[in-house]
């Protein structure tokens, strides 16, 4: 089975400061992606950042950058110099099948930004 | 380009009522899926299209619950009857050659 977990149901961090958001995973195959999503308020679902499996070098998007482990099944989402528009839900999701076709979400991570 | 348009953004039904959402992916992408987000269960991918043709849909709850896609740039997703327990934001989704799904904004639904 493919499992995603975020293990922080929420999380605060101070305005222009630094914060990580957890993502662990489990699955058989070897061709996979993972990605990132924000959900704001309005509750449009807006990709973040994505990584393919294969690929060892850690994405980055401006601010956003992640760390993937893949012997750990670890995906974290790091957010530097935090803006009051990152407040949202963070959702990791793990991308399976030939092209990615089938997405399985974590439970989420909401994160509060504090000015 | 537009991204995914979905309608109605929200809907409010009487239990027993026929809902219908609509679904308009980005031109030229192949794949449509349908996702469903709930308190209780998350996000769950209920049914994706390749080409207008259904590939998986083991993730629709039950009979009361069809998708079509009669063409490449409109699918609907229709619940007859409803239940209250059908309230949810349902999402429609499309991806092209790459492998990043976009998501419509999403129809807000309850049935009362």
């Amino acid at each position: 089975a493919q499992t995603v977990t975020q293990s922080q149901p929420e999380m605060s961090v101070q305005e222009a400061e630094t914060v990580t958001l957890s993502c662990t995973y489990d699955t058989s195959e070897s061709d996979y992606y993972l990605f990132w999503y924000k959900q704001p308020p309005s509750r449009q679902m807006i990709l973040v950042i994505r990584q393919e499996a294969y690929k060892q070098q850690n994405a980055t998007e401006n601010r956003f950058s992640v760390n993937f482990q893949e012997a750990a099944k670890s995906f974290s989402l790091k957010i530097s110099d935090s803006q009051l528009g990152d407040a949202a839900m963070y959702f990791c999701a793990l991308g399976r099948g030939q092209g990615a076709q089938k997405l399985v979400f974590g439970q989420g991570t909401r994160l509060t930004i504090n000015p | 380009d537009a991204g995914v348009i979905q309608s109605p953004r929200h809907e409010v039904t009487e239990m027993g009522q026929e809902v219908t959402l609509r679904c308009k992916p980005i031109s030229g992408h192949d794949y449509l899926f349908w996702y469903r987000q709930t308190m209780m269960r998350g996000l769950e991918l209920l049914i994706y299209f390749n080409n207008n043709v259904p590939i998986d849909d083991s993730g629709m709850p039950e009979d009361r619950f069809s998708a079509k896609m009669p063409n490449a740039s409109f699918s609907t997703l229709k619940i007859q009857p409803s239940e209250p327990r059908d309230s949810a934001v349902y999402f429609c989704a499309s991806r092209g050659s790459g492998n990043t799904i976009y998501f419509g904004e999403g129809s807000w639904l309850t049935v009362v």
